[in-house]
C-alpha cells in the first residue's frame, strides 16, 4: 500500500519555529510537495523537493531524504496567518497525481 | 483565487439523484485532477486528464463516477444515484506538464452534502 505519515496537530507560539515531519511509503516516487490549507479554504502550494536538501523559500523551508522516506517543513518567525492544516503529498508516477498525508493541524497562539 | 473555477460552490441533494460539477482550470494547463476531501483528511485522488484524455482513475472510484474534458479545457464530474458517503469536497486542480516541479493549482472546491 501507499502511505504517509504526519503528526495530527502541533502548537506554537508566535515568532517561533515549528517542523512538521513526514514519512512516506510509496510503490513510485517523483518528489514531495507541501501544501497549505486555511479553513474552507482549497489547498495552495508551498514547495516541493525532488532531490535530497533543503529548499527554502521566504520563512519556509522543505526538506527531503529519499533513502530514509522522509521529509520535513519548517516554518520559522511564525505568524498567526500561519495557523492552518500542512499537507505533505507524494508524487509516484508520471501522471503527477499526487497522494496526500492525512494533514497536519498548526496553531499558532499569541 | 488560483485561477482554477468551480461551479458550484454548494451542492444539496437526495439520495439517488444524480449532480454533475464543473471546473475550469487555468487556460493553459494540460494537466487536470479531480480529488475529493472529507473532514479531517487529506485530498484523495480521483482521476486525471491530459488535455482531452483520461488516463488514469482511482480504483476507489465506483462506476456511478463519471467524468470529462471534452476539448481538453473545462471538466466535469458526475455523480449519478448519489449515496450519503459521497457527501465530501471536491477539488478540481490543474498544472502544467514538462515544468520544474509539480506545483498544482486548485479549485475553491464544490461541497457536495447528499441527504
Amino acid at each position: 500500500g501507499q502511505s504517509l505519515e504526519q503528526p495530527s496537530e502541533v502548537t506554537a507560539v508566535e515568532g517561533a519555529i515549528v517542523q512538521i515531519n513526514c514519512t512516506y511509503q510509496t510503490s513510485g516516487f517523483y518528489g514531495l510537495s507541501w501544501y497549505q490549507q486555511h479553513d474552507g479554504g482549497a489547498p495552495t502550494f508551498l514547495s516541493y523537493n525532488a532531490l535530497d536538501g533543503l529548499e527554502e523559500t521566504g520563512r519556509f523551508s522543505s526538506f527531503l531524504s529519499r533513502s530514509d522516506s522522509y521529509g520535513y517543513l519548517l516554518l520559522q518567525e511564525l505568524q498567526m496567518k500561519d495557523s492552518a492544516s500542512y499537507f505533505c503529498a507524494v508524487d509516484g508516477s508520471n501522471t503527477g497525481k499526487l497522494i496526500f498525508g492525512q494533514g497536519t493541524t498548526l496553531q499558532v497562539k499569541p | 483565487d488560483t485561477g482554477v473555477s468551480q461551479d458550484p460552490r454548494h451542492k444539496i441533494t437526495k439520495r439517488g439523484q444524480n449532480v454533475t460539477f464543473r471546473c475550469d482550470p487555468i487556460s493553459e494547463h494540460n494537466r487536470l485532477y479531480w480529488y475529493r476531501q472529507t473532514l479531517g483528511q487529506g485530498p484523495e485522488f480521483l482521476t486525471y486528464f491530459q488535455n482531452e484524455a483520461q488516463l488514469e482513475k482511482s480504483r476507489l472510484l465506483s462506476d456511478r463516477f463519471s467524468a470529462e474534458r471534452p476539448k481538453g479545457s473545462f471538466s466535469t464530474l458526475e455523480i449519478q444515484r448519489t449515496e450519503q458517503g459521497d457527501s465530501a469536497m471536491y477539488l478540481c486542480a490543474s498544472s502544467r506538464s514538462n515544468v520544474q516541479g509539480n506545483e498544482q493549482f486548485f479549485g475553491p472546491g464544490t461541497r457536495l452534502t447528499v441527504l
